[in-house]
């Protein structure tokens, strides 16, 4: 049963520090997303990857955030320095070639930053 | 850019039928999507219309009028375990070259089925 697997399930942190979040996305899928997910703001879209190479980071606070993709295996998001409104569930997912709109989504990281 | 309204809530008794419903507005229009999302869970894909017309997926329908901008989510013989969050999505083609699909998706509607 494949997968998307995301690490941690969980981070709380301080002001200040960095996160980094991992996503292994399912073998075979050659696109890859990261999402926010607030109460306020709903699933918002921060990056997006496309055989790793990123096509569309719009979302994403170019300051403190980075996105990449080291290997087809492997997607990282990063926060440096991490503030308190950066408190979310952070969702990777991938979606297969040639099957529109169809992502799987992993179970999120859940970010606290005190 | 693309907005999308859908009901906040919607309640309804097991073994009923619900429709929750969504319209959109968004340039590039590709289909329109609906996922589930269980509280603490993470969304899970149910169904997609690319064209005009009924998708039918076991007791889960989806339904899309691009002329109207307008679709639906359709939950027959609801069930306890049908209570989460349902959020429709609009994908729209952003790279021509083939790039893939943007999802944007709405702000969903949380089913809440009681006995």
């Amino acid at each position: 049963d494949a997968r998307v697997t995301q690490t941690p399930r969980h981070k709380v942190t301080e002001m200040g520090q960095e996160v980094t979040m991992r996503c292994q996305p399912i073998l075979g899928h050659n696109t890859v997303f990261w999402y926010r997910q607030t109460m306020m703001q709903g699933l918002e879209l921060l990056a997006y990857f496309r055989n790793r190479a990123p096509l569309d980071d719009s979302g994403m606070p170019k300051d403190r955030f980075s996105a990449e993709m080291p290997d087809a295996t492997l997607a990282t998001l990063k926060i440096q320095p991490s503030e308190p409104r950066d408190s979310a569930v952070y969702f990777c997912a991938s979606g297969p070639a040639g099957v529109p709109d169809t992502q799987y989504f992993g179970p999120g990281t859940r970010l606290t930053v005190l | 850019g693309q907005s999308l309204e859908q009901p906040s809530e919607v309640t309804a008794v097991e073994g009923a039928i619900v429709q929750i419903n969504c319209t959109y507005q968004t340039s590039g229009f590709y289909g329109l999507s609906w996922y589930q999302q269980h509280d603490g869970g993470a969304p899970t894909f149910l169904s997609y219309n690319g064209l005009d017309g009924l998708e039918e997926t076991g007791r889960f329908s989806s339904f899309l009028s691009r002329s109207d901008s307008y679709g639906y989510l359709l939950l027959q013989e609801l069930q306890m375990k049908d209570s989460a969050s349902y959020f429709c999505a609009v994908g729209a083609l952003y790279i021509l070259t083939g790039g893939g699909n943007k999802l944007t998706f709405g702000t969903g509607t949380q089913l809440k089925v009681e006995l």
